[in-house]
This record gives C-alpha cells, sequence and structure tokens, in this order.
C-alpha cells in the first residue's frame, strides 16, 4: 500500500525558507515512471501544483514559482523534499505531496499546515 | 497557463438526487481532465481520469463526461458519504492548474 506523509515546520518567519519533507513508504520514488510532486491548498479552497521529481531525478517546476522552489529527494530514505524560499504570507497554504502517474494524482499524503507569520 | 472555471461554487442537494458540477477550461485541453473528491480534514481523493473513466475503487454513481472545453462531474442517486468538495484539474498541458472546486452540501 502507498503511503506518502508530509512533515514539516508548522510555522516559518516572513522572508525565511519553508522547508517540507514527503516521507514514502510501499513504493520506491525511483520506480518508472511516477513523478513526486508538491501541491499546496490555499485557505479559499484554491488548489496550486509546484512542481515534480521523476523517478529518473528529473524536474519540472510551475513556472510562478520557478525562481523560489527547489525539489530534491533522498533516495536511500524514500523521501522527497520541498523547499520554498523568500516566503510571505501569501505562502501559508496546506502542503500536500502526490503521486503522479499518467497524467494524475493517485496517491495523496494528508497535508501538512504551514503558517507564514512573525 | 490553462484557467479552470468551475461551477457552482456551492451546491446543496437532497440524498437520492442526480447532481451536475461544471469545469469549463480556457482552452481545448483533449479530455486531458481528471475530478478529484475531498472530504473535510482529508486529502483529495481521484475520482474521474481521462474525463471519463472511473479511477479503481470509484463507485458507479460516479460519471463523467465531456470533451474540448466543457465538462461534467455527474453524481447518480446522492449519498450522504458524498457530501465533500469536488476539483477538476487538466493534464494536458504545463502548468497543470485545478478548477476552485465545488462545495457539495445534504439539502
Amino acid at each position: 500500500q502507498v503511503n506518502l506523509q508530509e512533515s514539516g515546520p508548522g510555522i516559518v518567519k516572513p522572508s525565511q525558507p519553508l522547508s517540507v519533507t514527503c516521507s514514502v513508504t510501499g513504493y520506491s520514488i525511483t520506480t518508472s515512471y511516477y513523478y513526486w510532486n508538491w501541491i499546496r491548498k490555499f485557505s479559499g479552497n484554491k488548489l496550486e501544483w509546484m512542481g515534480y521529481i521523476r523517478y529518473d531525478s528529473s524536474i519540472y517546476y510551475n513556472p510562478s514559482l520557478k525562481s523560489r522552489i527547489s525539489i530534491t529527494r533522498d533516495t536511500s530514505k524514500n523521501q522527497f523534499f520541498l523547499q520554498l524560499n523568500t516566503v510571505t504570507t501569501e505562502d501559508t497554504a496546506v502542503y500536500y505531496c502526490a503521486r503522479h502517474y499518467d497524467g494524475t494524482f493517485d496517491y495523496w499524503g494528508q497535508g501538512v499546515m504551514v503558517t507564514v507569520s512573525s | 497557463d490553462i484557467q479552470m472555471t468551475q461551477s457552482p461554487a456551492s451546491l446543496s442537494a437532497s440524498l437520492g438526487e442526480t447532481v451536475t458540477i461544471e469545469c469549463r477550461a480556457s482552452e481545448d485541453i483533449y479530455n486531458g481532465l481528471a475530478w478529484y473528491q475531498q472530504k473535510p480534514g482529508k486529502s483529495p481523493q481521484l475520482l474521474i481520469y481521462i474525463a471519463n473513466s472511473l479511477h479503481t475503487g470509484v463507485p458507479s454513481r460516479f460519471s463523467g463526461s465531456g470533451s474540448g472545453t466543457q465538462y461534467s462531474l455527474k453524481i447518480n442517486s446522492l449519498q450522504s458519504e458524498d457530501v465533500a468538495s469536488y476539483f477538476c484539474q487538466q493534464y494536458y498541458n504545463y502548468p497543470w492548474t485545478f478548477g476552485g472546486g465545488t462545495k457539495l452540501e445534504l439539502k
């Protein structure tokens, strides 16, 4: 059974980096042809796809975040990571990691709330 | 970016009723569309992919249809467990984008 679990800081100060970890069990993040994604949900229900790291380690970011985002992975721990730099209050959201195959997100983590506040 | 406009934003319906949610894309997405259900406090769950294919384990009262820029999700014989928010998502082109969501409540 595929399981994804996010962990994060809860609160981040403005202008600081936001870092969230996704720990995956039940499936290797290097298995072809799956992509491992970050998606966030703002209050008011808006969902934004942020980017992914593929099974082969290639990366694609949403252009709206391209200058601030970094997605990396540790295959030995079967984890992947989100870093979002220079955050503002507008980055306050629930951050989800999700597995993608053939266009759709078929497994999601439970989400972690990150609040940007001084 | 492809804009996904979902309607209605909220919907109230009775048990046993048939419900339809619409999603309009700002350009042709060639059936590259998925629907998700999100219950309160839970993560989204995939319902439909390629506009009209039912994901494994999803009840048959859910169905998707549409083409081009217009798509819809239909729920037949509404059950209490269907109370949730529903989102469409296009994956025809980057960046992948979501509709604004429809909150479905029981009347």
